[in-house]
């Protein structure tokens, strides 16, 4: 099984940083997954790392260390928009999605 | 507009009721999935199915089945519903299942 954790709330002022974690501990490894879900609707996909380090994506980054059980999401020059759910979710040996409960970020101006 | 439809978009149900969730997608997807979220715990994993024609159980399959007759529809199925089933469903899906999976809006179920 998968044992996942990220924080609960965060809270950032608009243009600002903000660097949610997250951390697993997983039974086979061949993923993890972002997704971002605004209350009321359905998750939808941000990012993907399988290897070890950084990928961008316009004003979102994700990273991942696999050796540590660790990954983060970076979300730069916040928008009101960003405020929402983001889902960390780590894919294991048999290609199943096992999702962390969300960390809600809300984004005052 | 290709993607995944859900109905219905909500749905009280009484206890002991039959109920069937629908689910389909126009992508020719061939991996589909039922998760249900509820607060604090996130989204797991009931059903799945890799390709038409089989299926598998998920995290927290009991009290729920499903069926894979053709490529776009998965429909979920509560032959006797309990308030514990009381949640948000998501359908989803992905062309494998090594590729990343869309989800679609969801059906909110209330089982009093």
């Amino acid at each position: 099984g998968q044992n996942i954790d990220q924080p609960t709330e965060m809270t950032a002022t608009e243009g600002a940083i903000v660097q949610i974690n997250c951390t697993y501990q997983t039974s086979g490894f061949n993923g993890l997954f972002w997704y971002q879900q605004h209350a009321g609707e359905a998750p939808t996909f941000l990012s993907y790392n399988v290897l070890d380090g950084l990928e961008e994506k316009g004003r979102f980054s994700s990273f991942l260390s696999r050796s540590k059980g660790y990954s983060y999401l970076l979300l730069k020059e916040l928008q009101m928009k960003d405020s929402a759910s983001y889902l960390c979710a780590v894919r294991d040996g048999d290609y199943k999605l096992s999702f962390g409960a969300g960390t809600t970020v809300t984004v005052r101006a | 507009i290709a993607g995944i439809t859900q109905a219905p978009t909500s749905q009280i149900l009484a206890a002991g009721r039959r109920m069937t969730l629908r689910c389909t997608q126009d992508m020719r997807h061939n991996a589909m999935y039922w998760y249900r979220q509820d607060l604090g715990l996130g989204l797991r994993l009931i059903h799945y199915s890799n390709t038409a024609g089989t299926t598998g159980k998920g995290e927290v399959p009991d009290g729920y089945s499903v069926s894979r007759a053709n490529t776009d529809d998965f429909p979920l199925t509560l032959a006797s519903a309990v308030p514990s089933q009381t949640s948000v469903y998501f359908c989803a899906s992905s062309d494998g299942a090594a590729d990343t999976q869309y989800f679609g809006p969801g059906t909110r179920l209330t089982v009093l």
